[in-house]
């Protein structure tokens, strides 16, 4: 069963950092872009971040730029999500996802979305 | 960069049809074939419905459609059923260096 499970969540101070991991299986992962998607309480999808499936292209966008850092290890079937700077409008879950097809770029549709890790950022 | 455009809600009978659009720019949906469109229930993840603006993964009902015209996307669902109850959003890719970027996502509600 292909499956992507995320970890690492949990309330954090203002300022502060968090690691999120995502744990794949059942596909071959290092053929595959990553990405992140977020959805703040109550509202819509906000794409995060991607990663090429060799870890050589990234993208952001610009609400996250030069403070998070999405990056993956192939031998561990494992992508992460490196936050700093953490602000309150970064509270949200946090899903880890797949591209729909395997290709050395990064793609734009998704067809695996993990249960999501809820992040809070809170004093 | 701004959301892609969608009707915060829409709302049909069992057995009709409905039609969600998603308007962007020529920057995004008019200016690629790459829109997607994603269905979630409460609590769940999101789930791939369309791809490349009327691709069907396989195990989606043909019950939906997608289309594009110009800088808006549209995602037709016919014979409307109740478990079709649910937010869709539409993404597209972006020429800006974000890569992709979300519709704010529409609430259909099955009458």
């Amino acid at each position: 069963e292909v499956q992507l499970v995320e970890s690492g969540g949990g309330l954090v101070q203002p300022g502060g950092s968090l690691r999120l991991s995502c744990s794949a299986s059942g596909f071959t992962f290092s053929s595959y872009a990553m990405h992140w998607v977020r959805q703040a309480p109550g509202k819509g999808l906000e794409y995060v971040s991607a990663i090429s499936s060799n870890g050589g292209s990234t993208y952001y966008a610009d609400s996250v730029k030069g403070r998070f850092t999405i990056s993956r290890d192939n031998s561990k079937n494992t992508l992460y999500l490196q936050m700093s700077s953490l602000r309150a409008e970064d509270t949200a879950v946090y899903y880890c996802v797949k591209d729909l097809i395997a290709a050395a770029g990064v793609g734009d549709a998704f067809d695996i979305w993990g249960q999501g890790t809820m992040v809070t950022v809170s004093s | 960069q701004s959301a892609l455009t969608q009707p915060a809600s829409v709302s049909g009978s069992p057995g009709q049809s409905i039609t969600i659009s998603c308007t962007g720019t020529s920057s995004d949906v008019g200016g690629y074939n790459y829109v997607s469109w994603y269905q979630q229930h409460p609590g769940k993840a999101p789930k791939l419905m369309i791809y490349d603006v009327s691709n069907r993964p396989s195990g989606v009902s043909n019950r939906f459609s997608g289309s594009k015209s110009g800088n808006t996307a549209s995602l037709t669902i016919s014979g409307l059923q109740a478990e079709d109850e649910a937010d869709y959003y539409c993404s597209s890719y972006t020429s800006s260096s974000t890569l992709l970027i979300f519709g704010g996502g529409t609430k259909l509600t099955v009458l």
